[in-house]
């Protein structure tokens, strides 16, 4: 399996609800990161977190970071239509430079029902 | 402050022509990064590049595919004698020197069709 696995695969909600997803990697990290990608779109980045935080949040999202169960959730709340998207987590890799590929899970794919 | 552009946004080449894809960085911006997404599928990291450096290509695939950062202008993935599994969407990102976190900025995508 991949560094970056999120989970579930689709979710169906209805507005107004909660979302959540998931993300497991492999290798130790600098910091993960979530995109959103709307439909035959490029990425959005939306949150990062370093590897020495537990929890970050802006504006609907909350973010927390497991690094002892190498996981990290994202939650949406008070989701809207306009939440509809696939979102990716991606992470950076410790050791060596800062920069440098992140590594993309295979996305949850988001759908909100207005 | 434009965004990182990407050009063309769609391109539709028969097997065995040529794909040129460019990407200019955000303004400021002096790292560069190419990705393939397959369908359905998460986005694959390809290269690595700075001004006129390779740092790290080992998601490029070993032959028919290069990329190039030059001094001046975009940056420029050149892919050969393309096949149908080339098809997919390719995207880059940029960002600025002395970030300490690697956030990515991504252009729209170019998606690339062979016929």
């Amino acid at each position: 399996s991949q560094q970056g696995e999120e989970d579930p695969q689709a979710l169906s909600i209805q507005e107004g609800e909660n979302a959540t997803m998931n993300c497991s990697y492999k290798t130790s990290i600098n910091n993960l990161q979530w995109y959103r990608q709307n439909s035959g779109r490029g990425l959005v980045h939306l949150i990062l977190i370093r590897s020495n935080e537990r929890e970050k949040h802006s504006g609907r999202l909350r973010v927390t970071l497991d690094t002892s169960k190498k996981s990290s959730s994202l939650l949406i709340t008070a989701s809207r239509a306009a939440d509809t998207a696939s979102y990716f987590c991606a992470t950076v890799n410790a050791g060596g430079t800062s920069y440098g590929k992140l590594t993309f899970g295979q996305g949850t794919i988001l759908t909100v029902h207005p | 402050n434009a965004g990182v552009m990407q050009n063309p946004r769609h391109l539709v080449r028969r097997r065995g022509q040529e794909a040129r894809l460019r990407c200019s960085p955000m303004k400021g911006h002096s790292h560069v990064y190419w990705y393939r997404q397959l369908p359905e599928e998460g986005l694959k990291f390809m290269v690595y590049l700075q001004k006129e450096n390779i740092i790290d290509e080992s998601g490029m695939p070993k032959e028919r595919f290069s990329a190039e950062f030059p001094k001046e202008g975009p940056s420029i993935l050149r892919i050969q004698q393309v096949v149908r599994g080339d098809s997919a969407a390719y995207f880059c990102a940029s960002s600025p020197p002395g970030t300490r976190d690697n956030e990515q900025f991504f252009g729209p995508g170019t998606r690339l069709t062979v016929l």
